[in-house]
Protein backbone atom coordinates (compact mmCIF):
# COMPACT_ATOMS: atom_id res chain seq x y z
CA UNK A 1 0.00 0.00 0.00
CA UNK A 2 1.16 3.30 -0.55
CA UNK A 3 2.07 6.09 2.06
CA UNK A 4 -0.41 8.73 0.22
CA UNK A 5 -3.10 7.34 -1.98
CA UNK A 6 -5.10 9.65 -3.72
CA UNK A 7 -8.86 9.27 -5.95
CA UNK A 8 -7.99 7.84 -9.30
CA UNK A 9 -8.76 10.40 -12.19
CA UNK A 10 -9.35 12.00 -14.80
CA UNK A 11 -12.10 14.43 -13.32
CA UNK A 12 -13.40 15.99 -16.43
CA UNK A 13 -16.01 18.92 -14.38
CA UNK A 14 -17.86 21.92 -16.46
CA UNK A 15 -16.77 25.44 -15.62
CA UNK A 16 -18.69 26.40 -11.91
CA UNK A 17 -18.86 22.75 -10.92
CA UNK A 18 -17.88 22.00 -7.21
CA UNK A 19 -15.31 18.88 -7.42
CA UNK A 20 -14.00 17.25 -4.43
CA UNK A 21 -10.52 15.61 -4.29
CA UNK A 22 -10.14 12.98 -1.64
CA UNK A 23 -6.39 11.34 -0.14
CA UNK A 24 -5.65 8.92 2.51
CA UNK A 25 -2.20 8.29 3.96
CA UNK A 26 -1.33 5.00 6.02
CA UNK A 27 1.45 7.03 8.20
CA UNK A 28 -0.41 7.72 11.74
CA UNK A 29 2.63 9.44 12.74
CA UNK A 30 2.59 11.98 10.07
CA UNK A 31 2.86 15.55 11.29
CA UNK A 32 2.12 18.01 7.77
CA UNK A 33 -0.34 17.74 5.52
CA UNK A 34 -0.54 19.68 2.11
CA UNK A 35 -2.57 20.35 -1.22
CA UNK A 36 0.04 21.19 -4.27
CA UNK A 37 -0.64 21.75 -7.61
CA UNK A 38 1.19 20.39 -10.57
CA UNK A 39 0.81 21.85 -14.26
CA UNK A 40 2.12 20.21 -16.97
CA UNK A 41 5.39 19.76 -17.21
CA UNK A 42 6.28 22.09 -14.19
CA UNK A 43 7.10 21.47 -10.42
CA UNK A 44 4.90 21.28 -8.03
CA UNK A 45 3.11 24.37 -5.91
CA UNK A 46 1.94 25.03 -2.90
CA UNK A 47 -1.54 25.32 -2.95
CA UNK A 48 -2.47 25.11 0.75
CA UNK A 49 -1.71 23.71 4.15
CA UNK A 50 -4.33 21.17 5.98
CA UNK A 51 -5.38 22.09 9.47
CA UNK A 52 -7.69 19.70 11.67
CA UNK A 53 -9.97 22.82 12.21
CA UNK A 54 -10.57 22.42 8.47
CA UNK A 55 -8.91 26.10 6.49
CA UNK A 56 -10.17 27.84 3.61
CA UNK A 57 -8.58 30.27 1.07
CA UNK A 58 -10.81 31.64 -1.57
CA UNK A 59 -13.03 28.43 -3.41
CA UNK A 60 -10.45 26.26 -1.97
CA UNK A 61 -11.64 23.67 1.27
CA UNK A 62 -9.29 21.47 2.85
CA UNK A 63 -9.90 18.99 5.58
CA UNK A 64 -7.92 16.78 7.56
CA UNK A 65 -9.46 13.79 9.69
CA UNK A 66 -6.64 12.28 11.82
CA UNK A 67 -8.81 9.85 13.24
CA UNK A 68 -9.50 8.00 10.02
CA UNK A 69 -5.98 9.67 8.26
CA UNK A 70 -8.25 11.25 5.38
CA UNK A 71 -7.49 14.64 3.79
CA UNK A 72 -9.76 16.49 1.38
CA UNK A 73 -9.91 19.33 -1.00
CA UNK A 74 -12.86 21.24 -2.15
CA UNK A 75 -12.88 23.71 -4.91
CA UNK A 76 -15.99 26.17 -5.58
CA UNK A 77 -17.03 27.25 -8.95
CA UNK A 78 -14.41 25.99 -10.97
CA UNK A 79 -12.55 28.09 -13.31
CA UNK A 80 -10.98 26.69 -16.28
CA UNK A 81 -8.05 27.80 -14.98
CA UNK A 82 -8.00 25.79 -11.72
CA UNK A 83 -7.08 22.77 -14.86
CA UNK A 84 -4.10 20.73 -13.37
CA UNK A 85 -3.14 17.89 -11.55
CA UNK A 86 -3.84 18.47 -7.66
CA UNK A 87 -1.22 16.20 -5.33
CA UNK A 88 -1.99 15.15 -1.70
CA UNK A 89 0.82 15.56 0.35
CA UNK A 90 2.39 14.71 3.42
CA UNK A 91 5.15 15.37 5.75
CA UNK A 92 6.39 12.40 8.09
CA UNK A 93 7.97 15.11 10.74
CA UNK A 94 7.75 19.00 11.34
CA UNK A 95 10.30 21.12 9.94
CA UNK A 96 12.55 20.52 6.91
CA UNK A 97 12.33 17.19 6.03
CA UNK A 98 11.51 15.35 2.77
CA UNK A 99 7.25 15.23 1.54
CA UNK A 100 5.77 12.62 0.20
CA UNK A 101 3.91 13.02 -2.36
CA UNK A 102 0.29 11.07 -3.85
CA UNK A 103 0.04 9.97 -7.55
CA UNK A 104 -2.04 13.37 -7.97
CA UNK A 105 -5.22 13.40 -9.62
CA UNK A 106 -5.97 14.96 -12.87
CA UNK A 107 -8.80 17.85 -13.09
CA UNK A 108 -9.77 19.35 -16.33
CA UNK A 109 -12.07 22.01 -16.03
CA UNK A 110 -14.33 22.40 -19.55
CA UNK A 111 -15.89 25.66 -20.97
CA UNK B 1 9.81 34.96 -0.95
CA UNK B 2 12.23 32.28 -1.40
CA UNK B 3 13.41 30.66 -4.91
CA UNK B 4 15.00 27.84 -6.08
CA UNK B 5 16.50 27.53 -8.95
CA UNK B 6 17.87 24.49 -11.01
CA UNK B 7 19.84 24.35 -14.42
CA UNK B 8 19.57 23.48 -16.95
CA UNK B 9 16.02 22.85 -17.22
CA UNK B 10 16.22 20.72 -20.06
CA UNK B 11 18.93 18.56 -21.51
CA UNK B 12 18.80 15.94 -24.50
CA UNK B 13 22.05 13.72 -24.04
CA UNK B 14 23.57 9.97 -25.25
CA UNK B 15 23.33 6.83 -23.67
CA UNK B 16 26.73 6.81 -21.74
CA UNK B 17 27.00 10.34 -20.90
CA UNK B 18 27.07 12.38 -17.88
CA UNK B 19 24.54 14.84 -17.36
CA UNK B 20 25.30 17.55 -13.73
CA UNK B 21 21.98 19.61 -12.53
CA UNK B 22 22.28 22.46 -10.33
CA UNK B 23 19.95 23.50 -7.69
CA UNK B 24 20.22 26.78 -5.86
CA UNK B 25 18.75 28.52 -3.18
CA UNK B 26 18.49 32.35 -4.34
CA UNK B 27 17.75 33.82 -0.76
CA UNK B 28 18.44 31.70 1.88
CA UNK B 29 20.83 28.83 2.59
CA UNK B 30 19.44 25.55 2.84
CA UNK B 31 21.64 23.04 5.06
CA UNK B 32 19.37 20.50 3.25
CA UNK B 33 18.02 20.09 -0.05
CA UNK B 34 16.23 17.00 -1.66
CA UNK B 35 16.26 15.52 -4.95
CA UNK B 36 12.89 13.94 -6.44
CA UNK B 37 12.66 12.51 -9.75
CA UNK B 38 8.90 12.19 -11.43
CA UNK B 39 8.25 9.69 -14.21
CA UNK B 40 5.14 9.99 -16.78
CA UNK B 41 1.93 10.08 -14.87
CA UNK B 42 3.81 8.95 -11.14
CA UNK B 43 4.08 10.49 -8.10
CA UNK B 44 7.22 12.55 -7.52
CA UNK B 45 9.66 10.40 -5.42
CA UNK B 46 12.40 11.06 -3.07
CA UNK B 47 15.87 10.28 -4.65
CA UNK B 48 17.84 11.81 -1.97
CA UNK B 49 18.59 14.42 0.67
CA UNK B 50 21.75 16.41 0.11
CA UNK B 51 23.66 17.54 3.35
CA UNK B 52 25.62 20.24 3.20
CA UNK B 53 28.90 19.61 4.36
CA UNK B 54 28.34 15.91 4.63
CA UNK B 55 27.77 12.59 2.44
CA UNK B 56 24.09 12.75 0.85
CA UNK B 57 21.35 10.32 2.14
CA UNK B 58 19.88 8.05 -0.39
CA UNK B 59 16.61 6.64 -0.61
CA UNK B 60 16.02 2.79 -1.10
CA UNK B 61 16.74 1.50 -4.51
CA UNK B 62 18.24 4.70 -5.40
CA UNK B 63 22.16 4.02 -6.48
CA UNK B 64 24.89 6.58 -4.78
CA UNK B 65 27.33 5.65 -7.40
CA UNK B 66 25.12 6.26 -10.47
CA UNK B 67 23.35 9.62 -8.76
CA UNK B 68 26.39 11.58 -7.42
CA UNK B 69 25.19 14.75 -5.05
CA UNK B 70 27.67 17.38 -3.83
CA UNK B 71 26.59 19.83 -1.72
CA UNK B 72 29.31 22.04 -1.61
CA UNK B 73 27.91 25.08 -0.03
CA UNK B 74 24.85 26.93 1.95
CA UNK B 75 23.22 27.76 -1.39
CA UNK B 76 24.19 24.85 -3.85
CA UNK B 77 23.42 21.08 -4.54
CA UNK B 78 24.50 19.21 -7.66
CA UNK B 79 23.50 15.81 -8.57
CA UNK B 80 25.25 14.08 -11.49
CA UNK B 81 23.59 11.70 -13.35
CA UNK B 82 26.84 8.90 -14.32
CA UNK B 83 26.57 7.01 -17.37
CA UNK B 84 23.01 8.30 -18.17
CA UNK B 85 21.03 5.56 -20.01
CA UNK B 86 17.33 5.74 -21.54
CA UNK B 87 15.82 4.71 -18.10
CA UNK B 88 17.09 7.45 -16.87
CA UNK B 89 15.11 9.71 -18.65
CA UNK B 90 12.43 11.52 -15.99
CA UNK B 91 11.54 15.30 -14.71
CA UNK B 92 14.55 15.74 -12.05
CA UNK B 93 13.37 17.88 -9.14
CA UNK B 94 15.22 19.71 -6.55
CA UNK B 95 13.36 21.29 -2.87
CA UNK B 96 14.67 23.53 -0.36
CA UNK B 97 13.62 24.14 3.02
CA UNK B 98 13.06 27.88 4.77
CA UNK B 99 11.06 26.69 8.70
CA UNK B 100 8.35 24.69 7.12
CA UNK B 101 7.87 25.48 3.99
CA UNK B 102 9.46 23.56 0.46
CA UNK B 103 10.28 25.33 -2.11
CA UNK B 104 10.92 23.44 -5.46
CA UNK B 105 12.87 24.28 -7.99
CA UNK B 106 11.32 24.32 -11.68
CA UNK B 107 13.17 21.12 -12.48
CA UNK B 108 15.20 19.41 -14.85
CA UNK B 109 13.83 17.19 -17.82
CA UNK B 110 16.47 14.64 -19.15
CA UNK B 111 15.54 12.78 -21.88
CA UNK B 112 18.42 10.12 -22.65
CA UNK B 113 18.72 8.80 -26.14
Amino acid sequence: RKEVEQDPGPFNVPEGATVAFNCTYSNSASQSFFWYRQDCRKEPKLLMSVYSSGNEDGRFTAQLNRASQYISLLIRDSKLSDSATYLCVVNRSRGNTPLVFGKGTRLSVIA
Amino acid sequence: GAVVSQHPSRVICKSGTSVKIECRSLDFQATTMFWYRQFPKQSLMLMATSNEGSKATYEQGVEKDKFLINHASLTLSTLTVTSAHPEDSSFYICSAGALETQYFGPGTRLLVL
